[in-house]
């Protein structure tokens, strides 16, 4: 099976700029949960969707935002960006049974200048 | 209560020593505890993973040892290699938050050849 895949792997945005990052699960996953990254807050928790649906959300402003497709494919937005935005954007799919565990993508490299 | 601590921040390991890493929680729902491997420009990888009815489980030369009544679990890594060398991060999750892992903050792991 094929791992999860982020696109795009790096970019490079000014401020008050958006963005749009995209995740493919791995097949037959319907859960996608995304990460935020950075030196100083470590490995923070953005929101989680299923079956099209935000599951649970993280404690981050309403300038991100997510959606999921019915293919499960599912794309954060960040609006307005800020020089704190700048990070690792993880992705993680997870199957269907609870014993399941969530599998993680390489990640988005964000960079506002 | 959602807080996972995770220590040491850093360690530093002669080659076919014993690595061991510690986290602590408080939040008693939590019923997952996974340990994930990050290698600099990678997402992070599941390592091994346990539950709160288990005390010990063994794969390879990693080991998670669970003491529920302490909060508290660890990771051994047996005859540590320098190919071990990354961030290692233990996280908890709980079904009440749906599949949101809480992480630790992550140790650098150094092991000297």
């Amino acid at each position: 099976k094929a791992g999860v895949t982020q696109t795009p792997r790096y970019l490079i945005k000014t401020r008050g700029q958006q963005v749009t990052l995209s995740c493919s699960p791995i097949s037959g996953h319907r859960s996608v949960s995304w990460y935020q990254q950075t030196p100083g807050q470590g490995l923070q928790f953005l929101f989680e969707y299923f079956s099209e649906t935000q599951r649970n959300k993280g404690n981050f402003p309403g300038r991100f935002s997510g959606r999921q497709f019915s293919n499960s494919r599912s794309e954060m937005n960040v609006s307005t960006l800020e020089l704190g935005d700048s990070a690792l954007y993880l992705c993680a799919s997870k199957g269907p049974q609870r014993t399941d565990t969530q599998y993680f993508g390489p990640g988005t490299r964000l960079t506002v200048l | 209560q959602q807080q996972v601590k995770q220590s040491p921040q850093s360690l530093i390991v002669q080659k076919g020593g014993i690595s061991i890493i510690n986290c602590a929680y408080e939040n008693t729902a939590f019923d997952y505890f996974p340990w994930y491997q990050q290698f600099p420009g990678k997402g992070p990888a599941l390592l091994i993973a346990i539950r709160p009815d288990v005390s010990e489980k063994k794969e390879g030369r990693f080991t998670i040892s669970f003491n529920k009544s302490a909060k508290q679990f660890s990771l051994h890594i047996m005859d540590s290699q320098p190919g071990d060398s990354a961030t290692y991060f233990c996280a908890a999750r709980t079904v009440i938050y749906g599949n949101k892992l809480v992480f630790g903050a992550g140790t650098i792991l150094r092991v000297k050849s």
